[in-house]
C-alpha cells in the first residue's frame, strides 16, 4: 500500500514570495490533515479536511495561508506572502476517518520550507 | 484543552542500556495517548497507542509504555537501546470525542556505541 505522498520535499524562497505544497493521501482515506512543525517543536495542526470539507481550521493563519482539497483526494496548502517565521516542515497526514472510533493518522515525509 | 509535556529535550544512552522517555499529560476527560518516532527527513511513524484498554502497551521495535492515571503519565521504555533507535520521539494526546492530536515538543535520542 502506497503511503502519503508530498511534494516538493524541500523549498527555499524569499520572504513575501508565495509557495504551494501538494499532498496525496492514502487511497480511501477520507480525512486529511496539514501540520506545521517548527524546529524544536512538535507538529501543530493547521487544518483538517473530511472528504472535501473543512472540519477544523482554527489554527490556520488565514490572512496568508490557504488550503483546499478538491474532489476529496489531493490537497494543496499555499502561503502568500511568506514570512520568515513560516520556515518549518509541513507535514500532511491522512486517516480513514469516521466519528465512532479513533483512526490512526499516517504521515507523509514532509516539505521543509526555508524562508530567507 | 488537552496537552502533553515531555521531560527532557535530549536523551543520550549507551547501546544496550535502558531507554526511558518521559511524558505527562493534562486532560479533563479520558485521553488516548500515543508515541510517535521521527527519523531524519522522514514523517512520523506510530510506535504505540493507549486507547483505554490495557494500561501496559507494547509497540513496534521493542518499545512499550505504561498508562498511569494517578500520575498522569505515559512514559516510553525500551530495555536495550540499539543504534537504530536514534531519532526524535513525540508523545501525543487526543480526547476520545474529537481525535485531534496535540503533540509534545519532542525528545531527541542519541545512542552511543
Amino acid at each position: 500500500e502506497a503511503g502519503v505522498a508530498q511534494s516538493p520535499r524541500y523549498k527555499i524562497i524569499e520572504k513575501r514570495q508565495s509557495v504551494a505544497f501538494w499532498c496525496n493521501p492514502i487511497s480511501g482515506h477520507a480525512t486529511l490533515y496539514w501540520y506545521q512543525q517548527i524546529l524544536g517543536q512538535g507538529p501543530k495542526l493547521l487544518i483538517q479536511f473530511q472528504n472535501n470539507g473543512v472540519v477544523d481550521d482554527s489554527q490556520l493563519p488565514k490572512d496568508r495561508f490557504s488550503a483546499e482539497r478538491l474532489k476529496g483526494v489531493d490537497s494543496t496548502l499555499k502561503i502568500q506572502p511568506a514570512k520568515l517565521e513560516d520556515s518549518a516542515v509541513y507535514l500532511c497526514a491522512s486517516s480513514l476517518g469516521g466519528e465512532s472510533t479513533y483512526n490512526e493518522q499516517f504521515f507523509g515525509p514532509g516539505t521543509r520550507l526555508t524562508v530567507l | 484543552a488537552q496537552s502533553v509535556t515531555q521531560l527532557g529535550s535530549h536523551v543520550s544512552v549507551s547501546e544496550g542500556a535502558l531507554v526511558l522517555l518521559r511524558c505527562n499529560y493534562s486532560s479533563s476527560v479520558p485521553p488516548y495517548l500515543f508515541w510517535y518516532v521521527q527519523y531524519p527527513n522522514q514523517g512520523l511513524q506510530l510506535l504505540l497507542k493507549y486507547t483505554s484498554a490495557a494500561t501496559l502497551v507494547k509497540g513496534i521495535n521493542g518499545f512499550e509504555a505504561e498508562f498511569k492515571k494517578s500520575e498522569t503519565s505515559f512514559h516510553l521504555t525500551k530495555p536495550s537501546a540499539h543504534m537504530s533507535d536514534a531519532a526524535e520521539y513525540f508523545c501525543a494526546v487526543t480526547l476520545s470525542n474529537d481525535y485531534k492530536l496535540s503533540f509534545g515538543a519532542g525528545t531527541t535520542v542519541t545512542v552511543r556505541a
